[in-house]
């Protein structure tokens, strides 16, 4: 059980915008620390998304965001492409675990 | 080029132990903290471990704590995870990982490849 909860599986077709939640609770992302997304296609490496909550490394594109309110935050993905389809994970810190934690991933499937 | 390949890793039976090596290229290993995070199959993304650049800060999960050790050689460019008491459950793919920030702040802006552990008699 991930002290971070996203749902298991969303999806939608090309063009399309989706958006992935990430809950937790007042010890992680209601306690006010950073929550970062990313990207992982099975048997390749994680990529970032989107740290701080909102900020876009360079070469990310646009289409990607973040937000976060509260105890949760999303990532939207607007004009959905073939090549989104991946897994998706947010990470935060929690201070009742000393230490960082991941959501239990989403994965995303483009129609 | 940032660059951070895995090695060390294979088949090692229950309470058994194995050494992790992550080689770093093309960036200064000093100026940054690093993590181990692991995935199991089937299973998501779980962070293991923190080390700060200088190797005087680190950190662990309740799940290894006690059993594994992480440390850095500098002046090799090199990240290590020491893992003891091996379980079937520490079966995972595990992945060096460069820190930006704290410990409390950290994202991860580049990860290796990933590198299979199999804990099975």
């Amino acid at each position: 059980q991930s002290v971070l909860t996203q749902p298991p599986s969303v999806s939608g077709a090309p063009g399309q915008r989706v958006t992935i939640s990430c809950t937790g609770s007042s010890s992680n992302i209601g306690a006010g620390y950073d929550v970062h997304w990313y990207q992982h296609l099975p048997g390749t490496a994680p990529k970032l998304l989107i740290y701080a909550n909102t900020y876009r490394p360079s070469g990310v594109p646009d289409r990607f965001s973040g937000s976060k309110s509260g105890t949760s935050a999303s990532l939207a993905i607007t004009g959905l492409q073939a090549e989104d389809e991946a897994d998706y994970y947010c990470q935060s810190y929690d201070s009742s675990l000393s230490g960082s934690v991941f959501g239990g991933g989403t994965k995303l499937t483009v129609l | 080029e940032v660059q951070l390949v895995e090695s060390g890793g294979g088949l090692v039976q229950p309470g058994g132990s194995l050494r992790l090596s992550c080689a770093a290229s093309g960036f200064t290993l000093s100026t940054y903290s690093m993590n181990w995070v692991r995935q199991a199959p089937g299973k998501g993304l779980e962070w293991i471990s923190y080390i700060s650049g200088s190797g005087d800060i680190i950190y662990y999960a309740d799940s290894v704590k006690g059993r594994f050790t992480i440390s850095r050689d500098n002046a090799k460019s090199s990240l290590f995870l020491q893992m003891d008491s091996l379980r079937a459950e520490d079966t995972a793919f595990y992945f060096c990982a460069r820190v930006r920030g704290t410990m409390v702040t950290q994202e991860i802006d580049y990860w290796g490849p990933g590198i299979l552990v199999t804990v099975s008699s």
